[in-house]
């Protein structure tokens, strides 16, 4: 049971850089989203999606983009890295919208930006 | 807005303590409740649910009760192991059912 899958489990950008997170569920789940977790607040919604081609923002979705092409797949890009986006990043999937099912989360993305 | 309240940790106590994390809301409506579990290393978990006043969530010998007169929802365990320790967050789900989050509480159990 592969679950939610993220890559890669660690990364070090420098400022300005860009690069793509990746997210694939094998559960045949419609909803899809992306979460930031730093100390002492949790975890906060970057993005989210109920279905292959529809995309929502969450709460914290500036300098973040997301596109979702297939129900497997959910990537996250980052456009131009800044110091701010350091964090662990989460992605998560259910059969249906996060509240209505239990959230099935990955391992998780270390991103350090310079 | 929505928003969920966890007590501060970390949460220190020796193996087979009893434990309760509290865990506060304030939410219109009538939200579904959650607690979830992150294992070091790992993505966060569900533990257990309730989706009316006075339900109860059991799991692995965890218990939360919905009380809506308190608007809580606190984490209890009669006692603890060594394999507890981990960090545990309070959800809920608002009227668009999105989850909103507690800061999350850190739990450590000494053997």
């Amino acid at each position: 049971n592969a679950g939610v899958t993220q890559t890669p489990k660690f990364q070090v950008l420098k400022t300005g850089q860009s690069m793509t997170l990746q997210c694939a569920q094998d559960m045949n789940h419609e909803y899809m989203s992306w979460y930031r977790q730093d100390p002492g607040m949790g975890l906060r919604l970057i993005h989210y999606s109920v279905g292959a081609g529809i995309t929502d923002q969450g709460e914290v979705p500036n300098g973040y983009n997301v596109s979702r092409s297939t129900t497997e797949d959910f990537p996250l890009r980052l456009l131009s890295a800044a110091p701010s986006q350091t964090s662990v990043y989460f992605c998560a999937s259910s059969s249906r919208t996060g509240g209505n099912s239990p959230l099935h989360f990955g391992n998780g993305t270390r991103l350090t930006v310079t | 807005g929505d928003s969920v309240t966890q007590m501060e940790g970390p949460v220190t106590l020796s193996e087979e303590a009893f434990l309760t994390i509290n865990c506060t809301y304030t939410a219109t409506g009538y939200p579904s409740l959650f607690w979830y579990v992150q294992y070091p290393g790992e993505g966060l978990q569900l533990l257990l649910k309730a989706t009316k006043a006075d339900d109860k969530g059991s799991n692995k010998g965890f218990e939360a009760t919905y009380r809506k007169e308190t608007t809580s929802f606190h984490l209890e365990k009669g006692s603890v192991q060594v394999s507890d320790s981990a960090v545990y967050f309070c959800a809920l789900s608002d009227s668009n059912y999105q989850l909103i989050w507690g800061a999350g509480t850190k739990l450590i159990i000494k053997p």
